[in-house]
């Protein structure tokens, strides 16, 4: 069956720091990957995903992530994190059997960006 | 920029109660969705609709869960005799397959609280 595992309940990090939120996945056959992000009391936001092509994906605000087939890995990563990134963020697979995008969520990671 | 709204945003219910869960998608999406999350945890899948009919839905989705685009612009879930495990935040999504074909981005509602006593 197809699935994402997020290692990390939480993440700390300094703002300015380069932040990682980690994500591995197991699949069979193609993975289609993505990073949705959820701010308290909202919905979830999509960032970005990895379909095939480049292994490094660019997406909102300022975030990208690495494919990594070899370490079945998709880690969230940004360069300068702010305090505004504090967030839960979900990874997720593409499980669907039909035409749509059911997806399969992680169990997220709660990242805190400190001053 | 368009987005899906959710009402009402908190449902208190008693158990054993039918409720009712609306949602309006994007207007020019065509797949719809039903996702939920208990207490800030993991978001699980519920049912998928395309075409005026269930595309996949879960094993969570069973008999008590219904799901129906009554008119052009709103989608709902109904539960029909609510149990306490039911309590969970629910969020309706929608897509465009313009966006990415099958793997378009999904676009969240804001999502409703569901609370049964």
């Amino acid at each position: 069956a197809q699935s994402v595992a997020q290692p990390e309940d939480q993440v700390n990090v300094a703002e300015g720091n380069p932040l990682t939120v980690k994500c591995t996945y197991s699949v069979s056959g193609n993975p289609y990957l993505f990073w949705y992000v959820q701010y308290p009391n909202r919905g979830l936001q999509f960032l970005l995903k990895y379909i095939t092509g480049d292994n490094l994906v660019k997406g909102s605000y300022g975030f990208e992530a690495e494919f990594n087939k070899s370490q079945t890995s998709f880690h969230l990563k940004k360069p300068s994190a702010l305090v505004s990134d504090s967030a839960l963020y979900f990874c997720a697979v593409r499980v669907s059997t039909g035409g749509g995008n059911k997806l399969t969520f992680g169990t997220g990671t709660q990242l805190k960006v400190e001053l | 920029e368009p987005e899906v709204t959710q009402t009402p945003s908190h449902q208190v219910t008693q158990m054993g109660q039918e409720v009712i869960l609306r949602c309006v998608p994007i207007s020019n999406h065509l797949y719809f969705y039903w996702y939920r999350q208990i207490l800030g945890q993991k978001v699980e899948f519920l049912v998928s609709f395309y075409n005026n009919e269930i595309s996949e839905k879960s094993e969570i989705f069973d008999d008590q869960f219904s799901v129906e685009r009554p008119d052009g612009s709103n989608f709902t879930l109904k539960i029909r005799s609510t149990k306490l495990e039911d309590s969970a935040m629910y969020f309706c999504a929608s897509s465009n397959a313009a966006e990415g074909g099958p793997n378009s981005p999904l676009h969240f509602g804001n999502g409703t609280r569901l609370t049964v006593t």
